[in-house]
């Protein structure tokens, strides 16, 4: 089993939509949970950055992080074409500067 | 304004030759890494660096090598034993241990492919 599952879509939605992205992991030492956006051709710029359970939001975007389900999302509302990209999850342990990556999910907004 | 710098933007190798990848940072980071995109497979770690004059093998480290002689830079050369190199490579770095768990910061990568 990988340590971070991720569907790697492709995701379509109406510009307006709300986007639904997740990612499971099986690594309960997993403390550290991060969603990275990569738009074609460039690295992947932090988006968001949650430690432990809960939920965080930032503008349009939302993290949550179901660590008894080791299970987190991303939501992104009112999307907009700017928003069409690759959203990549990672997560690390405690002691561990590596990140456990999924593959990526890539995400289309339509006009 | 702060950032990793990856050079060149593309690159072209010869069979049997070698070539070096820049990264450079003036983030003050401790640690810095590559890793390696191809399609359908994610981000794959080839090697990382905690600390100036020490780094450690990922986990694709077979046919790429790198320094770590300051603390800015951070070059990976893909050597001819590696036999498929076609990629996109992404050099990052973080702040380090301080517990762990630090996110990373990209720069935008190096698309390399064979002649």
């Amino acid at each position: 089993q990988k340590e971070v599952e991720q569907d790697p879509g492709p995701l379509s939605v109406p510009e307006g939509a709300i986007v639904s992205l997740n990612c499971t992991y099986s690594n309960s030492a997993f403390q550290y949970f991060m969603w990275y956006r990569q738009y074609s051709r460039k690295g992947p710029e932090l988006l968001m950055y949650t430690y432990s359970s809960g939920n965080k939001e930032d503008g349009r975007f939302t993290a949550q992080v179901d660590k008894s389900s080791k299970y987190i999302s991303l939501f992104i509302r009112d999307s907009q074409p700017s928003d069409s990209a690759t959203y990549l999850c990672a997560m690390s342990a405690p002691g561990n500067n590596r990140l456990a990556f999924g593959k990526g999910n890539q995400v289309v907004v339509i006009p | 304004d702060g950032g990793i710098t990856q050079s060149p933007k593309y690159l072209f190798r010869k069979e049997g030759q070698n070539v070096t990848l820049s990264c450079e940072q003036n983030l003050n980071h401790d640690a810095m890494y590559w890793y390696r995109q191809d399609p359908g497979q994610g981000l794959r770690l080839i090697y990382y660096s905690q600390i100036v004059n020490d780094f450690q093998k990922g986990d694709i480290a077979e046919g790429y090598s790198v320094s770590r002689e300051k603390k800015e830079s951070f070059p990976l050369t893909v050597t001819s034993a590696q036999k498929n190199p076609t990629a996109f490579y992404l050099c990052a770095s973080s702040m380090g241990l301080l517990g762990g768990g630090q996110p990373q910061h990209f720069g935008d990568g190096t698309r390399l492919s064979i002649l």
